[in-house]
């Protein structure tokens, strides 16, 4: 079963617009990781936040984790155009073993 | 580094055929993972490897999935006899092994697999 559950499943917003992107989870976690996919491509990983930290940032990517809430957020600023993807979290479980287990994740367009 | 390299990018195969994916990882990465993408099940985890040596193949579906690891810089994922509903992108990914410090996995570019 997928350990994380995205949402919104879609958003669509304006250039320049911030966009924010959920993710829950089920299991404890040593780790949460967000990845970007364009289409027909693989992911690409973003960032990472481990469990004793509850934001971090990196360019216009804001990521907050709430452990109690098993749940995380990520925000992007001042989008572009480029940013048009989809999003995914993913999960280590606590396990460990490095095995990501990946939600569904949110389809981002950002129009012109 | 030239990433992660998949091949083929494209692959179309009669039903009951076998079809073989292989996967470059990066040097020096000692974890290997399979994964398969579909619209309706999204990123199933199929099998992964530490140092060469499967760890999990609990997400293969069927017998008819097998996967090795012969030395650090290949893979393989072979599926035989293929069936329309094995139709899918197989993706594989590497990373630097179980205790992540402040990276992640790098995907490659993913074969499309079509069973007709």
């Amino acid at each position: 079963s997928q350990q994380g559950e995205e949402d919104p499943q879609a958003l669509s917003i304006q250039e320049g617009e911030n966009a924010t992107m959920n993710c829950s989870y089920k299991t404890s976690i040593n780790n949460l990781q967000w990845y970007r996919q364009n289409s027909g491509r693989g992911l690409v990983h973003l960032i990472l936040i481990r469990s004793n930290e509850r934001e971090k940032h990196s360019g216009r990517l804001r990521v907050t984790l709430d452990t109690s809430k098993k749940s995380s957020s990520l925000l992007i600023t001042a989008s572009r155009a480029a940013d048009t993807a989809s999003y995914f979290c993913a999960t280590d479980g606590s396990s460990n073993t490095g095995k990501l287990i990946f939600g569904q994740g949110t389809t981002l367009q950002v129009k012109p | 580094d030239a990433g992660v390299i998949q091949s083929p990018r494209h692959e179309v195969t009669e039903m009951g055929q076998e079809v073989t994916l292989r996967c470059k990882p990066i040097s020096g990465h000692n974890s290997l993972f399979w994964y398969r993408q579909t619209m309706m099940r999204g990123l199933e985890l199929l099998i992964y490897f530490n140092n060469n040596v499967p760890i999990d193949d609990s997400g293969m579906p069927e017998d008819r999935f097998s996967a090795k690891m012969p030395n650090a810089s290949f893979s393989t994922l072979k599926i035989q006899p293929s069936e329309p509903r094995d139709s899918a992108v197989y993706f594989c990914a590497s990373s630097l092994g179980a205790r992540q410090g402040t990276g992640g996995y790098t995907f490659g570019s993913g074969t499309r697999l079509t069973v007709v």
